[in-house]
């Protein structure tokens, strides 16, 4: 089946280090994104990348990196430098272009918990 | 000024109600608009495109206004089935890879 995973489901996080939040698309989609969404709130662009081996910061970059080093993945890291980062995490993933049949596929997210 | 902006809500409705939600966005050039349903917990998961022309599937039935920058969603008979956040979508820049959305309305549809 085609689609976009995340992993972990949920993750827990001592304060000062880094983590890792994978996602994985077999939709042979160009466009990956990363957003944040704090309870109650709407999502947040973190990074988002058009095409491999390229990637632009979104509105809330400070404190995350990401990579895109293949087309179907794109991780991102969340560094102790982000000071808040107890959020639900959705990746997504689009073709290129602006048609109405182009709407953004979300994985199932990853809730970070800080402790 | 937002470049999507939603009424939060939350819209709190009987059974077979009709509801409507509106949604303005600030960037002319804006290309393309969707509206996502997101349940509580879960991922945003498209609920339908908006035509230029205004779009129907089945209870639902969306408007856009391009000159008012205004978007647009009737749901129709609603069922409890239909409490959630629904979000308002809007693309732009080349390749459409810009993505806004809006902060979402809730909806609470009650027996």
């Amino acid at each position: 089946d085609g689609g976009i995973t995340q992993s972990p489901k949920y993750l827990f996080r001592k304060e000062g280090q880094n983590v890792t939040l994978s996602c994985e698309q077999n939709l042979n989609h160009d466009a990956m994104y990363w957003y944040r969404q704090d309870p109650g709130q709407g999502l947040r662009l973190i990074y988002y990348s058009q095409i491999v081996n390229d990637f632009q910061k979104g509105d809330i970059a400070e404190g995350y990196s990401v990579s895109r080093e293949k087309k179907e993945s794109f991780p991102l890291t969340v560094t102790s430098a982000q000071k808040n980062p107890t959020a639900f995490y959705l990746c997504a993933s689009k073709v290129a272009g602006a048609g109405l049949d182009n709407e953004q596929f979300f994985g199932p997210g990853t809730r970070l918990t800080v402790l | 000024r937002k470049e999507v902006e939603q009424d939060p809500g939350p819209f709190n409705v009987p059974e077979g109600a009709t509801v409507a939600f509106n949604c303005t966005y600030s960037n002319s050039a804006s290309q393309s608009f969707f509206w996502y349903r997101q349940d509580c917990r879960k991922e945003p998961k498209l609920l339908m495109s908006v035509y230029s022309s205004g779009n129907e599937d089945g209870r639902f039935t969306a408007q856009l206004n391009r000159a008012s920058q205004y978007i647009s969603l009737l749901i129709r008979d609603s069922k409890l089935s239909d409490s959630a956040t629904y979000l308002c979508v809007v693309t732009f820049g080349t390749g459409g890879f810009k993505t806004i959305f809006g902060a979402g309305t809730r909806l609470f549809v009650k027996a």
